[in-house]
């Protein structure tokens, strides 16, 4: 089965520009769940989609919103890019459902640099 | 809310030594604790959990943990370490969110350095 993927792998934004993350995760997952990874704040939950509906959310800004689509792919926008956003950015999916806690299975992460 | 607190942001050990990351958390209700490890420019990748069955988890990689809820305790051990063991480490508590909801709430993380 192939695993958590997350394009792209790396970007380069100025200051004041929006960006898109996109994450594929593993076949027949429906749920997806965003974590932003900086040096000074660590690991930090962002949001979660189950079946195309935020299921949670974190505490960020409204600059940063996601959604989900059918076939269970998420994509991930920031916009008005701040030098802080500058982070890695990891997908992790589960199946959602059924015995709680899921087991989440993290991509590659796509890092963000913002200049 | 959850927390979770990893004492040592780096352990230094040498080759065949024990390994040992400390993880404590506060949890209102009763936890489920995870231990994931990350290396370099790589995403998490799971070690073991704890879900309130067997309080000795045994992991991949030769790694175990052992949930001690008098101490608010998830400690990380390994036996002998290895060069490939050298990569960061993360305690995580999960938190259910409504019916099935699942947030993690991480650690600061633990950087392992093996000496040959």
């Amino acid at each position: 089965k192939a695993g958590v993927t997350q394009t792209p792998r790396y970007l380069i934004k100025t200051r004041g520009q929006q960006v898109t993350l996109s994450c594929s995760p593993i076949s027949g997952h429906r749920s997806v769940s965003w974590y932003q990874q900086t040096p000074g704040q660590g690991l930090q939950f962002l949001f979660e989609y189950f079946s195309e509906t935020q299921r949670n959310k974190g505490n960020f800004p409204g600059r940063f919103s996601g959604r989900q689509f059918s076939n269970s792919r998420s994509e991930m926008n920031v916009s008005t890019l701040e030098l802080g956003d500058s982070a890695l950015y990891l997908c992790a999916s589960s199946q959602g459902h059924g015995q709680w806690p899921g087991e989440q299975y993290f991509g590659p992460g796509t890092r963000l640099t913002v200049t | 809310a959850q927390s979770v607190t990893q004492l040592g942001s780096h352990v230094s050990v040498s080759e065949g030594a024990l390994v040992l990351l400390r993880c404590n958390y506060s949890s209102s209700v009763p936890p489920y604790l995870f231990w994931y490890v990350q290396y370099p420019n790589q995403g998490l990748q799971l070690l073991l959990k704890y879900t309130s069955a067997a309080t000795l988890v045994k992991g991949i990689n030769g790694f175990e943990a052992e949930f001690k809820k008098s101490e608010t305790s998830f400690h990380l051990t390994k036996p002998s370490a290895h060069m490939s063991d050298a990569a960061e480490y993360f305690c995580a508590v999960s938190e259910r969110i409504g019916a099935a909801g699942n947030k993690l709430t991480f650690g600061g993380g633990t950087r392992v350095l093996v000496k040959p």
